[in-house]
C-alpha cells in the first residue's frame, strides 16, 4: 500500500489559514488522496478528496502537487472546531476491494 | 438517508470474556464495510473489511474475528478478550467500490478490558 507521511502536529491562531502538508512519494496512478478528520472522541469525518486537479468544498481546499506526489489541506480560516487530528490517506482499491489506511495524522491546535 | 448505527457506545469487559460489537447501515444496498481500532493517543488500524455477505478479510493476525451475516450487518467478536484489545471501535461503510467513494463512520466503540 502506497504510504502518506505528515507532520505530528501543528498550531494555528483562530481566523488564521492553516496549511496541512501530505507526502505520498510511492503514489500510483489511480490512487485518490482522501482527508479525513478526527475530534476527540468521535469517528472520524471526511474532508475533501482529489485525484489530479485542485479541489474546493465549504470545509477546505486541496492542492495537490503536479507529480501527485505530495498534496497540501488549506483550511481558510481556522476556527477553534477545526481543533483535530487530521489524516491524509492513499485509497487503495484492490481485488478484494477498497481499502483505506490511516496514518498518524497531524494534530491541529487552534489559539484563540 | 443513509445512516450507520455501532453500539455499544462504551463498554468494560474482564479478561478472558467474549465480545461483541454489532454495526448496521440503513439506507443503502450492498456497501462495503470496515472496522477499524484506535489505541489511546494513536491512528486508526483498519482491522477487517468486507465487500459482501460472508466476505471478509483480515488485516492483521490478531484475537479478533469479523462476520457479515447480512447485508448491512457487520459483526466484530473475540471469543476470550485481551488487555491488549482494549481501545476505540469505530465500524465505517463505503458505497461503491471506487476510490474516489469516501467513507462513513460511526460513532465509534470505546472497549475497556479490565
Amino acid at each position: 500500500d502506497a504510504k502518506t507521511t505528515q507532520p505530528n502536529s501543528m498550531e494555528s491562531n483562530e481566523e488564521e489559514p492553516v496549511h496541512l502538508p501530505c507526502n505520498h512519494s510511492t503514489i500510483s496512478g489511480t490512487d485518490y488522496i482522501h482527508w479525513y478528520r478526527q475530534l476527540p472522541s468521535q469517528g472520524p469525518e471526511y474532508v475533501i478528496h482529489g485525484l489530479t486537479s485542485n479541489v474546493n468544498n465549504r470545509m477546505a481546499s486541496l492542492a495537490i502537487a503536479e507529480d501527485r506526489k505530495s498534496s497540501t489541506l488549506i483550511l481558510h480560516r481556522a476556527t477553534l472546531r477545526d481543533a483535530a487530528v487530521y489524516y491524509c490517506i492513499l485509497r487503495d482499491v484492490g481485488a478484494a476491494g477498497n481499502k483505506l489506511t490511516f496514518g498518524g495524522g497531524t494534530r491541529v491546535l487552534v489559539k484563540p | 438517508s443513509q445512516t450507520i448505527h455501532q453500539w455499544p457506545a462504551t463498554l468494560v469487559q474482564p479478561v478472558g470474556s467474549p465480545l461483541s460489537l454489532e454495526c448496521t447501515v440503513e439506507g443503502t444496498s450492498n456497501p462495503n464495510l470496515y472496522w477499524y481500532r484506535q489505541a489511546a493517543g494513536r491512528g486508526l488500524q483498519l482491522l477487517f473489511y468486507s465487500v459482501g455477505i460472508g466476505q471478509i478479510s483480515s488485516e492483521v493476525p490478531q484475537n479478533l474475528s469479523a462476520s457479515r451475516p447480512q447485508d448491512r450487518q457487520f459483526i466484530l467478536s473475540s471469543k476470550k478478550l485481551l488487555l491488549s484489545d482494549s481501545g476505540f471501535y469505530l465500524c465505517a461503510w463505503s458505497e461503491l467500490q471506487a476510490s474516489n467513494e469516501k467513507l462513513l463512520f460511526g460513532s465509534g466503540t470505546q472497549l475497556s478490558v479490565l
